[in-house]
């Protein structure tokens, strides 16, 4: 079953923070995030493992509940460069089931 | 080349044709995975190799879609007998890890976008 994001779209001004939601209806080992701009390929962000562990990434960071089968994407400062649409997926790498996808567009 | 190479771009067919889609993985990947991306959605798993074996194919649609990678290198993902529903972005992706691994990040090419008429 595909994971759940939300929001479906946001609209930020550039310096503003973001969270993106990702949810699973499936116990959760990993969860994967990537960001995909328009017309080219996902481009990986980070994998979070069953732990509950934050990471990081710039200034993006993730963190994963297992009990609650959830994941949250934070983005902070936002940056023009940050606009395109994310992705959460589920699963081990060989088979990674994506989410529903949010859009995310950073104006100045 | 330093990323995922994927040919054509762009391939627009007419409904019944076969076409065959091509993907150059990074050299040294041992995992290559196909995926369709239809418009506004996610990606949605095709198939997995792990050099040159097959490993799963479960997101195949139907058995009109087939794909090889002979030399455990570059890839092929046939389409026969293509139908509108097929109209979709194919993502072609490799990785370093391989089964045992518990993570892996996903090197994504730019895709074929095959528009059936």
């Amino acid at each position: 079953q595909q994971p759940v994001q939300s929001p479906q779209a946001v609209i930020l001004r550039e310096g503003e923070d973001a969270v993106i939601n990702c949810s699973s209806s499936k116990a959760l080992y990993s969860v994967h995030w990537y960001r995909q701009k328009h017309g080219e390929a996902p481009v990986f962000l980070m994998i979070l493992l069953k732990g509950g562990e934050q990471k990081g990434h710039d200034k993006i960071s993730a963190s994963f509940n297992e009990k609650k089968q959830q994941s949250s994407l934070y983005l902070t400062a936002s940056q023009l460069s940050y606009s395109g649409t994310y992705f959460c997926g589920t699963g081990g790498y060989q088979k990674v089931t994506f989410g529903t996808g949010t859009k995310l567009q950073v104006i100045p | 080349g330093a990323g995922v190479s994927q040919s054509p771009r762009y391939k627009v067919a007419k409904r019944g044709q076969d076409v065959a889609l091509r993907c150059d993985p990074i050299s040294g990947h041992v995992s290559l995975f196909w995926y369709q991306q239809a418009l506004g959605q996610g990606p949605e798993f095709l198939t997995y190799f792990q050099n040159e074996a097959q490993l799963d194919k479960s997101g195949l649609p139907s058995d009109r879609f087939f794909a090889e990678r002979p030399e455990g290198s570059v890839s092929t993902l046939k389409i026969q007998r293509t139908q509108q529903e097929d109209s979709a972005v194919y993502l072609c992706a490799s990785s370093l890890a391989k089964s045992g691994s518990s993570s892996g990040e996903l090197f994504f090419g730019e895709g074929s976008r095959l528009t059936v008429l």
